[in-house]
């Protein structure tokens, strides 16, 4: 079955921790996105990658790092330099990156700092 | 700039229709509907494109007015699985990516 993974599901971080959640794809999609969702909140954009090796960053990427060295994975860390991690973290991955490539989700990520 | 979604929480009865809006300020190319169950992952509904065209399937649709910049997805004969946050993620201007509103709670009651 093609699809989108993520893990772990649940994840707890102490403050001042840096912490990875992994995401992988068997789509062949080319690319990739992190988003964040707050409670009664929309998705917004952390990082988005086209091709291996390269990713741009979104809206709110401050305190957080990506890679990409391999088409069907693009790990986020989230650093102890971002404020507020608690959040519901969400990959997707798309054919490409036009706007009418439809984007399509994991199961997501909840991160806890305690 | 975020699209705007309303209204933000409608509640209906099993067999209600309801339609949520999504408008934008800038020139719309693509609107891309999601449903999201809590807890889980959006799920894709449906693209429209510049153009003003309908689309649906089964009893969900949805319609883009390219002169008001906006999408309305309408959901006929509502069941209990259409329960959920709709969101609308649009394509517009020279952005690569989607940006999301914030999304519209559907709860369907028996």
């Amino acid at each position: 079955d093609g699809g989108i993974t993520q893990s772990p599901k649940y994840l707890f971080r102490k403050e001042g921790q840096n912490v990875t959640l992994s995401c992988e794809q068997n789509l062949n999609h080319d690319a990739m996105y992190w988003y964040r969702q707050d409670p009664g909140q929309g998705l917004r954009l952390i990082y988005y990658s086209q091709i291996v090796n390269d990713f741009q960053k979104g809206d709110i990427a401050e305190g957080y790092s990506v890679s990409r060295e391999k088409k069907e994975s693009f790990p986020l860390t989230v650093t102890s330099a971002q404020k507020n991690p608690t959040a519901f973290y969400l990959c997707a991955s798309s054919m490409g990156l036009a706007r009418t490539d439809t984007q399509y989700f994991g199961p997501g990520t909840r991160l806890t700092v305690l | 700039q975020q699209p705007v979604q309303s209204p933000q929480a409608v509640i209906l009865r099993e067999g209600e229709d309801a339609v949520i809006n999504c408008s934008s300020s800038k020139a719309l190319y693509s609107v891309h509907w999601y449903r999201q169950k809590h807890g889980e992952a959006p799920v894709f509904l449906m693209i429209l494109l510049k153009g003003g065209e309908q689309k649906g399937h089964d009893k969900i649709s949805a319609s883009f007015n390219e002169k008001k910049q906006q999408s309305s997805l309408y959901l006929t004969a509502s069941q209990l699985s259409y329960s959920g946050t709709y969101f609308c993620g649009t394509g517009s201007g020279s952005a690569r990516q989607l940006t999301f509103g914030s999304g519209t709670q559907l709860t369907v009651l028996p």
